[in-house]
């Protein structure tokens, strides 16, 4: 079974300050990474998504991390708000499927 | 704008019964996911469907059925409905994947099984 580990579980962060949720997946044919976000009460929704063959994404605040031979990819959250508080699930595209594997998902908090 | 529709937010339903979740999209789109969210489990996928009347079984099938008559519904069937069965339930829909697909999520059914 394809496997995305995700950490850490929660995160409390303090307004203005820096997020960083980490993703390791386990198998090598992944097509598309993206992450997806998802407020109370909502269904989780796209947030940004990255490519194996590129190495870092950035869209305002928000920046993924690839490193493919490490296997893990991250997502930052620069200058965090109270806003941002969901959380957030990791997902991988496995190559030749038409499903995503999506990771345990951590819960950010940020605070005032 | 893109709709994933679930019919009921909340649902509580008696150990036995057979459940009916009910979930329509509005884009067109051939893909169709039933995930199961539970706290520190993240997002597991019960069943999805690439194509009107065609399924596949995802990674915790047991105890679920899905029928897929129409393309733009897809619906999850509890066939006798166990307390273990208690959580939140996601639908979603997407194109099919070339490497890079979006998938749009609606904003879930949370069952209760007493």
């Amino acid at each position: 079974q394809q496997q995305v580990k995700q950490s850490p579980q929660s995160l409390i962060v303090q307004k203005g300050g820096i997020s960083i949720i980490n993703c390791a997946y386990e198998n090598t044919a992944f097509d598309y990474f993206p992450w997806y976000q998802q407020f109370p009460g909502k269904g989780p929704a796209l947030l940004i998504a990255i490519r194996p063959d590129v190495s870092e994404k950035k869209e305002g605040r928000f920046t993924i991390s690839f490193n493919k031979s490490a296997k893990q990819f991250s997502l930052h959250i620069m200058d965090s708000q109270p806003g941002d508080s969901a959380t957030y699930f990791c997902a991988a595209f496995p190559r030749g499927f038409q499903k995503l594997v999506f990771g345990t998902g951590t819960r950010l908090l940020v605070s005032p | 704008d893109v709709k994933v529709t679930q019919s009921s937010r909340y649902l509580v339903k008696r150990t036995g019964e057979k459940v009916f979740l009910e979930c329509v999209q509005d884009m067109d789109h051939e893909n169709m996911f039933w995930y199961r969210q539970d706290p520190g489990l993240g997002l597991r996928l019960i069943y999805f469907s690439y194509d009107v009347k065609m399924k596949e079984k995802g990674d915790i099938p047991e105890g679920y059925s899905v029928s897929r008559e129409k393309k733009e519904r897809f619906s999850l069937i509890l066939e006798s409905a166990s307390t273990n069965q208690t959580s939140m339930y996601l639908c979603a829909s997407s194109l099919p994947g070339a490497g890079i697909t979006e998938a749009f999520f609606g904003q879930g059914t949370r069952l209760t099984v007493v």
